[in-house]
């Protein structure tokens, strides 16, 4: 079965630009999820959906950060505008409902601020 | 606070000697953990998990895991390693509510010939 799909791969902006990120979960998974990885450190959870409707967003920095997720498939990151330490690697995951246990997670997308 | 607490940030290991990687947990539950595995440029991948069966787990690639309630500790462990096995690797928790999965900072594995 097909993964879950992120792009870009890499980004590279200059800060107070603005930068989005995609991913497509595995079909019929109801859950995803976005995490946040800066270098040296585990993921850490930044929203969760649950088909198009949130179910947790505590850590999501809401002044600069917005997600999206229409028809509850794909989903949208979007950073405006971005700062240094926003650099990071981006990871989308995806689970059947309520399962989180059994999350599969994408090859992320590597975001560096200038 | 549900914590997780890898204490090597780094392991360095030859072809065909044991791995151990150690994780130590913080609960006042008996949380579900699990490991991880980060190859460069791709995504993570479960090694294995433990909800509350047997304390021994078996997971892909030959590793295993020992949930130790007594030390609060979920070490992985590998007879063999081979060099395939270079990578990160996380120790991961489950918060009590069950919503959200706590991870550790991570231990880069090094595999030399």
């Amino acid at each position: 079965e097909a993964g879950v799909a992120q792009s870009p791969r890499y980004k590279i902006i200059e800060k107070r630009q603005s930068v989005a990120f995609w991913c497509n979960p595995i079909s019929g998974h109801a859950t995803l999820y976005w995490y946040q990885q800066i270098l040296g450190q585990g993921p850490k959870l930044l929203i969760q959906f649950q088909n198009n409707g949130v179910v947790d967003d505590s850590q999501l920095p809401k002044d600069r950060f917005s997600a999206e997720r229409l028809k509850g498939v794909d989903s949208t990151l979007k950073i405006q505008p971005a700062k240094l330490e926003d650099s990071a690697v981006y990871l989308c995951a995806s689970s059947p409902q309520d399962r989180i246990r059994e999350q599969f997670f994408g090859p992320g997308t590597r975001l560096t601020v200038l | 606070a549900q914590s997780v607490t890898q204490l090597d940030s780094h392991v360095s290991v030859s072809e065909g000697t044991p791995v151990l990687l150690r994780c130590n947990y913080s609960s006042s539950y008996s949380p579900s953990l699990f490991w991880y595995v980060q190859h460069p440029n791709k995504g993570l991948q479960l090694l294995l998990k433990y909800t509350s069966a047997a304390t021994l787990v078996k997971g892909i690639n030959g590793f295993e895991a020992e949930f130790k309630k007594s030390e609060t500790s979920f070490h992985l462990t590998k007879p063999s390693a081979h060099m395939s096995d270079a990578a990160e690797y996380f120790c991961v928790a489950l918060n009590q509510a069950g919503t959200a999965l706590i991870f550790g900072k991570g231990t880069t594995l090094s595999v030399s010939s």
